[in-house]
């Protein structure tokens, strides 16, 4: 059975940091190209960024108003994704979720709050 | 960047009805489309892959047919568990892009 479990999500104040980790099972992780994307409060989807499988050099990409600030690395050996979070700002306020493109595999996301 | 426009953003139909819902790239992305399905207060769901492929699980009323620059969501016959919000996802190049997102009501 397929599992995706996010966390890390909480209150933080504006400027400051998150980690958020993405821990998956069930499906081949290592070959898997993981994504984040969020969703502020009554909003659509926006695509945060994602990392490419060590086969592709785990090539990262960011949307524009993340670049910068946020950082997406790996683990597979805990199959793991992390999505490194600095410089907050209130507009980050949303729920994070990490997912898989090809294979369709979502977690049920993790809230952010940017809140002073 | 490639921009992702999708009509309409709401459209309100009735049980048994053909729902169209279109995404326009502002460039060409050969096939590489996807759809999901969001319900409020849960994870998208994906529906269609590569612009006509039907994820494993998922109703054949719903089929997906575009290439290029044009894409079409098509829901042939509207079911109540139908009511959600549909997004597209190109992922031909980055930074991939959603649409806008399209909500559907049942009347």
């Amino acid at each position: 059975e397929v599992q995706v479990v996010e966390s890390g999500g909480g209150l933080v104040k504006p400027g400051g940091s998150l980690r958020l980790s993405c821990v998956a099972s069930g499906f081949s992780f290592s070959n898997a190209w993981m994504t984040w994307v969020r969703q502020a409060p009554g909003k659509g989807l926006e695509w945060v960024g994602h990392i490419e499988s060590k086969a592709y050099g785990e090539a990262t990409d960011y949307a524009a108003p993340v670049k910068g600030r946020f950082t997406i690395s790996r683990d597979d050996s805990k199959n793991t994704v992390f999505l490194q979070m600095n410089s907050l700002k209130t507009e980050d306020t949303a729920m994070y979720y990490c997912f898989t493109v090809t294979g369709d595999y979502w977690g049920r996301g993790t809230l952010v709050t940017v809140s002073s | 960047d490639i921009q992702m426009t999708q009509s309409p953003s709401s459209l309100s139909a009735s049980v048994g009805d053909r729902v169209t819902i279109t995404c326009r790239a502002s460039q060409g992305i050969r096939n590489d489309l996807a759809w999901y399905q969001q319900k409020p207060g849960k994870a998208p769901k994906g529906l269609i892959f590569a612009a006509s492929g039907l994820r494993s699980g998922v109703p054949s009323r719903f089929s997906g047919s575009g290439s290029g620059t044009e894409f079409t969501l098509t829901i042939t016959s509207l079911q109540p568990e139908d009511s959600a919000s549909y997004y597209c996802l190109q992922y031909n190049s980055c930074p991939r892009t959603f649409g806008q997102g399209t909500k559907v009501e049942i009347k």
